[in-house]
């Protein structure tokens, strides 16, 4: 298993629309985790952090199963803006302060 | 306005020739990070430096080399002994080291060698 997996899409999504993606992770002692957007050719940038209980930032919701050792986005009411690749980060594990970014899951919102 | 800088956007350089990135930032950052981006792939880390003086080599750091005599700077230098040089490189910093610090990334520097 890959330390950090995602499903590279492309997702093609109406605007409007519900989209959701996980990023699956090998370690289970990984502690931390975050979902960072990359607009093209351009740098990350922090979306949001996961918290054990889930946190929601607006439109945004992540997710963590730890059980499965999974996280999730999932986006409401999508806009063309959020069209994007979405980077999984992950931490190695409980003593291991180095991250791995996930290769992110390319989104395209349709007009 | 606080952030991360990083010159040139775009660099070409001859096959052989070492060439070095630069990377500011004035976020009042202990931590600094170089990353390397290549088309479809996640990020890979070549170094990072928790501090001043002080810096580990990452997952790839094989020709590179990196120096912080700053807190403010971290220039990478990518030397000819670099088999594929040619990539998106990422400078980031965080406040401190461990992931529940996020880190913040400068805007990149587009490196082609031919």
């Amino acid at each position: 298993r890959k330390e950090v997996e995602q499903d590279p899409g492309p997702f093609n999504v109406p605007e409007g629309a519900t989209v959701a993606f996980n990023c699956t992770y090998s370690n289970s002692a990984s502690q931390s985790f975050f979902w960072y957007r990359q607009d093209c050719r351009k740098e990350p940038k922090l979306l949001m952090s996961v918290y054990s209980s889930g946190n929601e930032d607006g439109r945004f919701t992540a997710q963590l199963n730890r059980a499965s050792q999974y996280i999730s986005l999932l986006i409401r009411d999508s806009k063309l803006s959020d069209s994007a690749t979405y980077l999984c980060v992950v931490n190695k594990g409980a003593r291991d302060d180095k991250i791995i970014f996930g290769k992110g899951t390319r989104l395209h919102i349709l007009p | 306005d606080g952030g991360i800088t990083q010159s040139p956007k775009y660099l070409f350089r001859k096959e052989g020739q070492n060439v070095t990135l630069s990377c500011e930032q004035n976020l009042n950052h202990d931590a600094m990070y170089w990353y390397r981006q290549d088309p479809g792939q996640g990020l890979r880390l070549i170094y990072y430096s928790q501090i001043v003086n002080d810096f580990q080599k990452g997952d790839i750091a094989e020709g590179y080399s990196v120096s912080r005599e700053k807190k403010e700077s971290f220039p990478l230098t990518v030397t000819s002994a670099q088999k594929n040089p040619t990539a998106f490189y990422l400078c980031a910093s965080s406040q401190g080291t461990g992931l529940r610090y996020e880190q913040y990334f400068g805007p990149g520097t587009r490196l082609t060698v031919t």
